[in-house]
């Protein structure tokens, strides 16, 4: 069965403009999560959905990142007025359910270069 | 609060030798913990995890980790490395039964024929 799945692949945009990142999840998972992996560090932690709302965005870094999932699904996150230190992998995973009990399924990952 | 530390960011094995990632880990309440693998242009895949039961734990591909509670340590084992273990490795953690994952930086293995 298909995995999850992130577009763009790769985004590359202004200082100042807005993008949109999508996230497919696998069917049928109830829980989404996105995080983000800088140059040469690991992922951390963003957002994470359950079901259609935001059980846990502690990890958004400040008001110009923000993530919908409106039908239980896809899930879009969304950065304004981007600056040059959002520039990282942004990846999106999601489980059959939440807990550590329910593996974690990552995408590919979408690369953000903010010139 | 959680976090992990893996000890070398580079990786040099030959064909057919040991593999040997390591990772210590901090938590204020029993960890979960795993470990991922990342080849390029692709998602992280689970390898193997750690959720307080049998200390070995055998994953995918070969590879074993241990959990040492006495040395706060979780090191990732393969006995004979393939040309096909090149990748990222990235050991994590997470409170029991949490969802939220705390990761290293990531050790990249190379191997050499």
């Amino acid at each position: 069965g298909a995995g999850v799945s992130q577009t763009p692949s790769n985004k590359v945009t202004e200082k100042g403009k807005y993008v949109e990142l999508r996230c497919d999840p696998i069917s049928g998972h109830t829980a989404l999560y996105w995080y983000r992996q800088s140059l040469g560090q690991g992922p951390e932690f963003l957002i994470y959905f359950q079901g259609t709302g935001a059980a846990d965005d502690s990890g958004l870094p400040n008001d110009r990142f923000f993530a919908v999932r409106p039908e239980g699904s896809v899930s879009t996150l969304k950065i304004q007025r981007t600056e040059r230190g959002d520039s990282a992998v942004y990846l999106c995973a999601s489980s059959l359910n939440q807990g550590s009990y329910n593996e974690q399924f990552f995408g590919p990952g979408t690369r953000l270069t903010v010139l | 609060a959680q976090s992990v530390t893996q000890l070398g960011s580079h990786v040099s094995v030959s064909e057919g030798a040991l593999v040997l990632l390591r990772c210590n880990y901090s938590s204020s309440v029993p960890p979960y913990l795993f470990w991922y693998v990342q080849y390029p242009n692709q998602g992280l895949q689970l390898l193997l995890k750690y959720t307080s039961a049998a200390t070995l734990v055998k994953g995918i591909n070969g590879f074993e980790a241990e959990f040492k509670k006495s040395e706060t340590s979780f090191h990732l084992t393969k006995p004979s490395a393939h040309m096909s273990d090149a990748a990222e490795y990235f050991c994590a953690v997470t409170p029991n039964n949490d969802y939220k994952l705390s990761f290293g930086a990531g050790t990249t293995v190379t191997v050499r024929a």
